[in-house]
């Protein structure tokens, strides 16, 4: 099955800081998203990214399904950002959504 | 307007006991999923329906029985509850298939006692 790579693991940040998360993935994709687990437990979409980019808010996206990595940037991050980030994907011919093994941000006042 | 929700959202039962989990959808999407997240944050996909059929049913011990009694609805239950069983269990949604983006709900924790 596909391989999904998150880097880096875990990331502590000064409030407004900018920051880049990464996700690898080892074979073509049909979906892929970002998700935001609060320290609540609530999984929230980010965005819906299996190619190109978006941007929403302070918040960005970049998928090169061709160079099979998508990358999260983080602009003038607050408290509120902290949480564990993940990537998932749908590798091409599957019905699976794969998740990574997530990157925890920590923003501190 | 919650678009998808999973009752109960905490549930702490003693071994060898029989619990359902609920969740329901008002998304007007044609597939429904479960995830099981593990103490280590890792999540991982159970099962999935499309229109009340079966579409994915990972490796998962037959203790877990996915049913689905309309499009809207997915509910699992959980014969003979092991301690291992104890983690946080997602439902999510997608218009379509797995292609389309998928919506969670707030998860259920389980814990066996």
């Amino acid at each position: 099955g596909i391989q999904v790579e998150q880097s880096p693991p875990d990331l502590i940040l000064q409030e407004g800081a900018n920051s880049t998360l990464r996700c690898n993935f080892s074979d073509s994709v049909n979906n892929l998203q970002w998700f935001h687990q609060n320290p609540w437990g609530q999984l929230i979409n980010l965005f819906y990214i299996p190619s190109g980019t978006k941007q929403n808010g302070r918040l960005s996206a970049t998928t090169v399904a061709t160079e099979r990595y998508s990358l999260l940037y983080i602009s003038s991050s607050q408290t509120t950002d902290s949480g564990v980030y993940f990537c998932a994907v749908v590798q091409g011919g599957s019905e699976k959504l794969v998740f990574g093994k997530g990157t925890k941000l920590t923003v501190n006042p | 307007d919650t678009a998808v929700s999973q009752t109960p959202k905490y549930l702490v039962t003693q071994m060898g006991n029989d619990k359902s989990i609920k969740c329901e959808q008002n998304l007007g999407h044609d597939t429904m999923y479960w995830y099981k997240q593990d103490s280590k944050k890792f999540l991982k996909i159970m099962f999935s329906y499309n229109n009340k059929e079966l579409i994915i049913n990972e490796t998962v011990p037959n203790r877990f029985s996915p049913k689905s009694p309309d499009k809207a609805h997915l509910n699992l239950h959980i014969n003979s509850l092991e301690l291992g069983d104890s983690a946080v269990y997602f439902c999510a949604s997608s218009l379509v298939s797995s292609y389309n983006e998928q919506f969670f709900g707030p998860g259920t924790r389980l814990t066996v006692l």
